[in-house]
């Protein structure tokens, strides 16, 4: 079984400081990991993926994230925050043995940067 | 083209009815997913196309619901008998095919379709 947590439904901070959306998954073997943000009315937009390699994944619009094994997390950080990154942010994992293609997203983090 | 399309984008219906949403992908992308996102909740996998078939139909809820993409290209998801409960925004995502070694794609998504069941 594969799934995401993201426990924090709401994440306010002011604008330029940082800014953490937390992550933790559960896959039975190695993880493959996501972001992606959904503003109103828009679909989903890709941020930034885990596949191997570096634990540090730098991603668009200033974003990166962290691949934590030991603890399995994949948190969401961004050193300045700016009002235009409010918006719903989704953690996606999958298992990454081939052939599986499901992705299982986390209920997401509204994130509100306070002018 | 330049986007994942769906249609239509919103749609009212009364229980009992027949519903068809419609995706159109990625020009090039093989691959194609419907995901359904309930208020409130993140996607949750419906089906995965790879070409004509369906390689992944795991996360059909129930014999209700059906998807098709004939050509390879256009999909439908179709849902029969619709219950209140599927009141849901269905979402479609394209891709390129993806192999051993190109490692994971990322998913396109479209707007979403939003289905409400009076």
């Amino acid at each position: 079984a594969q799934s995401v947590a993201q426990p924090e439904d709401q994440v306010n901070v002011a604008e330029g400081n940082p800014l953490t959306v937390k992550c933790t998954y559960s896959v039975s073997g190695n993880p493959y990991l996501f972001w992606y943000v959904q503003y109103p009315n828009r679909g989903l937009q890709f941020l930034l993926k885990y596949i191997t390699g570096d634990n540090l994944v730098k991603g668009s619009y200033g974003f990166e994230a962290e691949f934590n094994k030991s603890q399995t997390s994949f948190h969401l950080k961004k050193p300045s925050a700016l009002v235009s990154d409010s918006a719903l942010y989704f953690c996606a994992v999958r298992d990454s043995y081939y052939g599986n293609n499901r992705l299982a997203f986390g209920k997401g983090n509204q994130v509100v940067v306070i002018p | 083209g330049a986007g994942v399309s769906q249609t239509p984008s919103n749609k009212v219906t009364e229980k009992g009815k027949y519903v068809e949403l419609r995706c159109d992908p990625i020009s090039g992308h093989t691959a194609l997913y419907w995901y359904r996102q309930s208020l409130g909740q993140g996607p949750e996998f419906l089906i995965y196309f790879q070409g004509t078939g369906a390689a992944d139909d795991s996360g059909l809820p129930n014999d209700r619901f059906f998807a098709v993409r004939p050509e390879g290209s256009v999909s439908t998801l179709k849902i029969q008998r619709t219950e209140r409960g599927d009141s849901a925004v269905y979402l479609c995502a394209s891709s390129l095919h993806e192999t051993r070694f190109s490692g994971a794609n990322v998913l396109t998504f479209g707007a979403g379709s939003r289905l409400t069941v009076l």
